[in-house]
């Protein structure tokens, strides 16, 4: 069975940093790219990043491209989203996604992250 | 960016009508659609791939049609477990979703 577990949420101010990991079982994790997508309170889904098997490629949002970074640990079969920068509209659940050819095909249950002073 | 429009955002309906939900690109997406279905508090879960193709597991009372600009999600006979919000996503340029549709029974 998939399993995608995101910790690593949280209260945070405006500016600071913040580093959310996922740790994914029940399939090869290296054969699959990963994702990041987010939802703010009561909104819709916004995508966030991709990471390719080997973490050699990367993608971004245009709302995050220069101030988070996805990263991938293929031993430790986990994902990590790291924040910095960040701002009161990064406020939202963040899922952990299996990017499956241009499908999220299973997510995590999400992490909240809350941007305020 | 690729806009994507769902309507209705709210829509009522009873145990075993057919509803139709659409989704509306801002450009051809051609046929680069996917479908998610979220209950309250949980985690999204993927319905459809590629406009038509059902996700194992997902009952085949849900459907998925449309090319171009204009893609629907039927439901053929709704039921009670179907009470969620559903999102469309493109992936013609990124990807993006639709700001969903809350569909609540009747």
């Amino acid at each position: 069975e998939v399993q995608l577990v995101e910790s690593g949420g949280g209260l945070v101010q405006p500016g600071r940093s913040m580093k959310l990991s996922c740790a994914a079982s029940g399939f090869t994790f290296s054969d699959y790219y990963m994702a990041w997508v987010r939802q703010a309170p009561k909104k819709g889904l916004e995508w966030v990043a991709s990471i390719s098997y080997e973490g050699s490629s990367t993608y971004y949002g245009d709302s995050v491209k220069g101030r988070f970074t996805i990263s991938r640990d293929n031993a430790k079969s986990t994902l990590y989203l790291q924040m910095n920068s960040l701002r009161s509209e990064d406020t939202a659940t963040y899922y952990c996604a299996r990017h499956n050819n241009s499908t999220f095909d299973y997510w995590g249950q999400g992490v909240m992250v809350t941007v305020s002073s | 960016d690729i806009q994507m429009t769902q309507s209705p955002s709210l829509l009522s309906a009873s145990v075993g009508d057919r509803v139709t939900l659409s989704c509306k690109a801002s450009q051809n997406i051609y046929k680069y659609l996917n479908w998610y279905q979220q209950k309250l508090g949980e985690a999204p879960k993927l319905l459809i791939y590629y406009t038509n193709s059902l996700q194992t597991g997902i009952p085949s009372r849900f459907s998925g049609s449309g090319s171009g600009t204009d893609y629907t999600l039927t439901i053929s006979s709704l039921q009670p477990e179907d009470v969620a919000t559903y999102f469309c996503q493109q992936y013609n340029s990124w990807y993006t979703f639709g700001a969903g549709t809350k569909l609540e029974l009747k």
